[in-house]
């Protein structure tokens, strides 16, 4: 039973088009969700994060926006650069849990 | 980056025997975590710790156990490694339960090979 889906697991982008990289839950207690990225031989990064009470939260080129009816959301990065290439992971995490529920994680690739 | 150091980085051991994988932080965070990642599913938590000497499971504890005898260490064992914990493991930790405003940092990760 799969919580945190993120149905592709790859995607290619062109240098300083947009990437929308996209997270689907099934759970309706989580509330609060993350966007890590990861490289090769790395451990994960925090990126963004939501909560549940918002629609959309920005941080420089990353923005992150929660659609709560679909139990949707999605990571928007603009302009994409080559270094942004990596695998990001979708987390999940419900009222006072301790536990993050990851995604499989999608594989973004920026060429130049 | 948070202060998270991870140890051995890499170990390759045979099946059946002890493995004792280490976790150190100089946060002093209250929270620490045990993930493995492998292709197909993501970060799966294995065991997690809200404090010294208490832990917990999570949804891939079978075969594992943990210990947690002071702040900055947390220390994942595997009592008899079978192949299939051939994996990456990830320690995290965080200051605060995971809720807004708060994250969890990971460390470097550990390959571990079990032949």
């Amino acid at each position: 039973d799969q919580q945190v889906k993120q149905n592709s697991p790859s995607l290619s982008v062109q240098e300083g088009r947009i990437s929308i990289l996209n997270c689907d839950y099934t759970n309706s207690m989580f509330d609060y969700f993350l966007w890590y990225k990861k490289y090769p031989a790395e451990g994960p990064t925090f990126l963004i994060s939501i909560s549940s009470i918002k629609d959309k939260n920005e941080d420089g080129r990353f923005t992150v926006f929660l659609n709560k009816s679909a139990k949707h959301l999605s990571l928007h990065i603009v302009p994409s650069q080559p270094g942004d290439s990596a695998v990001y992971f979708c987390a999940a995490t419900a009222g006072s849990n301790y536990k993050l529920t990851f995604g499989k994680g999608t594989l973004l690739t920026v060429n130049p | 980056d948070a202060g998270i150091t991870q140890s051995p980085r890499h170990k390759v051991t045979e099946t059946g025997t002890p493995v004792t994988l280490r976790c150190h932080q100089t946060e002093n965070h209250r929270y620490m975590y045990w993930y493995r990642q492998d292709p197909g599913h993501g970060l799966r938590l294995i065991h997690y710790s809200y404090g010294v000497k208490d832990t917990d499971k999570g949804e891939v504890s079978d075969g594992y156990s943990v210990s947690r005898s002071k702040t900055e260490d947390f220390l994942l064992t595997l009592e008899s490694a079978t192949s299939s914990q051939t994996s990456v493991y990830f320690c995290a930790i965080s200051e605060m339960q995971t809720s807004e405003g708060e994250t969890q940092y990971f460390g470097p990760g550990t390959r571990l090979l079990v032949l």
